[in-house]
């Protein structure tokens, strides 16, 4: 248990369907991301949250929507998905503010994404 | 963007040690972070380094050369349950964090 908490696991979706991934931060972070994570390739980061603001989009599509109602709270809405889209998600937290570069990242166990 | 280097695979005997290597190049440095992450489950954090050297932590210990953008992993008496994926990532002068496509390493009994 590393004190965030992503929901559904799996999750099977046509690519006219919308749905929407669900992250919960129990640590008391200031920050928080969302990772895309495809077989063999590097974790991609896609959006990051800092006091509720976003402050990143590496240029991620519009089918992807962010929202964070609050600092332990990040959504991802999803909708016209493509078939290249299926891959891991991963939400993640941090506590930001430091200058040693030394915070760390508390990831979930992710949403498992197949679109069809 | 930033470049991460690690292999893709490595397989060892319960018991026996195994380096995973990594290789950067980035924009400025901050610190060099592995994760390690089951099959299923979330990466856990697992050492960090910002100064040159050896960083050790039970079984597991990273080294860090800065001039040489190179770490290792190094994981000692391997046990089955070590079986995992291990993830190199760098923090550049931006502090921007960026990950290698990590090493899948296989303990075989």
């Amino acid at each position: 248990e590393t004190g965030v908490t992503q929901t559904p696991r799996h999750l099977v979706m046509g690519m006219t369907n919308k749905k929407s991934l669900k992250c919960e931060q129990h640590l008391g972070h200031n920050a928080m991301y969302w990772y895309k994570q495809s077989a063999k390739k590097p974790l991609e980061l896609m959006f990051v949250y800092s006091l509720e603001e976003r402050v990143e989009n590496n240029s991620v599509p519009s089918r992807f929507s962010p929202e964070c109602p609050n600092s332990s709270h990040l959504f991802l809405h999803l909708h016209t998905l493509q078939p290249e889209d299926s891959a891991l998600y991963l939400c993640a937290s941090s506590q930001e503010g430091g200058t040693t570069g030394s915070e760390k990242l508390f990831f979930g166990s992710g949403t498992q994404l197949s679109v069809l | 963007g930033q470049n991460i280097d690690q292999p893709t695979e490595m397989t060892a005997t319960e018991g026996a040690i195994v380096q995973i290597n990594c290789t950067y190049q980035t924009s400025g440095f901050n610190g060099l972070f592995w994760y390690q992450q089951h099959a299923g489950e979330a990466p856990t954090f697992l050492s960090y380094n910002v100064l040159d050297g050896l960083e050790e932590k039970g079984r597991f210990s990273s080294f860090l050369s800065r001039s040489k953008g190179y770490s290792y992993l190094l994981l000692k008496e391997l046990q089955m349950k070590d079986s995992a994926s291990y993830l190199c990532a760098v923090r550049d002068g931006d502090y921007k964090l960026s990950f290698g496509a990590g090493t899948t390493v296989t303990v075989r009994a």
